[in-house]
């Protein structure tokens, strides 16, 4: 029932950029994206969000295309303590509050 | 404030006994969340809540049951509990509207033996 699409997992270096992509072609036009984070198993961490355009927070950057049907998060530099699975969420419906997570992207920094 | 709290963090039950998790906000959020996450996999939704009287189903409901008389309490029930059900649960909240973003418990770490 997951609307996004993420690979399973990704290898980063550590101080390069990690690029994290998620497809979402079923999105609707009001529909935000949502990008959270999981490190071990402790509960999700919201990371960004965004609508249509380009948004940046301290912590990434979330390129969204301009079809909306795929968005990019960007972690600039990243570090070993960015090692998490990294979901990637839309609403489900345009209506209603239901927020399903998929598989996520398991992104490993290395040294 | 203190979030979104759950209880208890850990429990054992044994096949056929009940219980409630107890989550409760603090933050007047209106839609509250229970999520389960078995091993190595992702998060998957079991009900919702989008306000006080007001809950749905989620991915994975059967075996479950929710209520939510006040804004900030959404306890999830486990009736008849079986080992397919040994898991972490994540309670999370947010506010009303697209921005809101989600607030996540500590989760409940459960086994069913």
């Amino acid at each position: 029932d997951a609307k996004t699409t993420q690979p399973t997992s990704m290898d980063c270096a550590e101080g390069r950029a990690a690029n994290l992509p998620c497809n979402h072609s079923t999105i609707s036009g009001n529909e935000y994206v949502y990008w959270y984070r999981q490190i071990h198993s402790q509960g999700p961490q919201y990371i960004i969000h965004g609508l249509k355009n380009n948004e940046t927070n301290e912590m990434a950057s979330l390129i969204i295309t301009e079809d909306r049907k795929s968005s990019t998060l960007i972690l600039p530099h990243a570090t070993l303590r960015d090692t998490a699975v990294y979901y990637c969420i839309v609403r489900v419906g345009s209506n209603t509050g239901k927020l399903i997570f998929g598989q996520g992207t398991t992104l490993q920094v290395k040294p | 404030n203190a979030g979104v709290t759950q209880t208890p963090k850990f429990r054992i039950l044994k096949i056929g006994q009940s219980m409630t998790l107890q989550c409760a906000q603090d933050m007047n959020h209106n839609y509250m969340y229970w999520y389960r996450q078995d091993p190595g996999m992702g998060l998957k939704l079991i009900y919702y809540s989008v306000g006080a009287g007001i809950t749905d189903k989620g991915e994975v409901p059967n075996g479950y049951n929710v209520s939510r008389s006040t804004t900030e309490d959404f306890p999830l029930r486990l009736e008849l509990a079986a080992p397919s059900q040994t898991s972490v649960y994540f309670c999370a909240s947010r506010a009303q509207g697209n921005t809101g973003e989600l607030f996540f418990g500590e989760g409940s770490r459960l086994t069913v033996l």
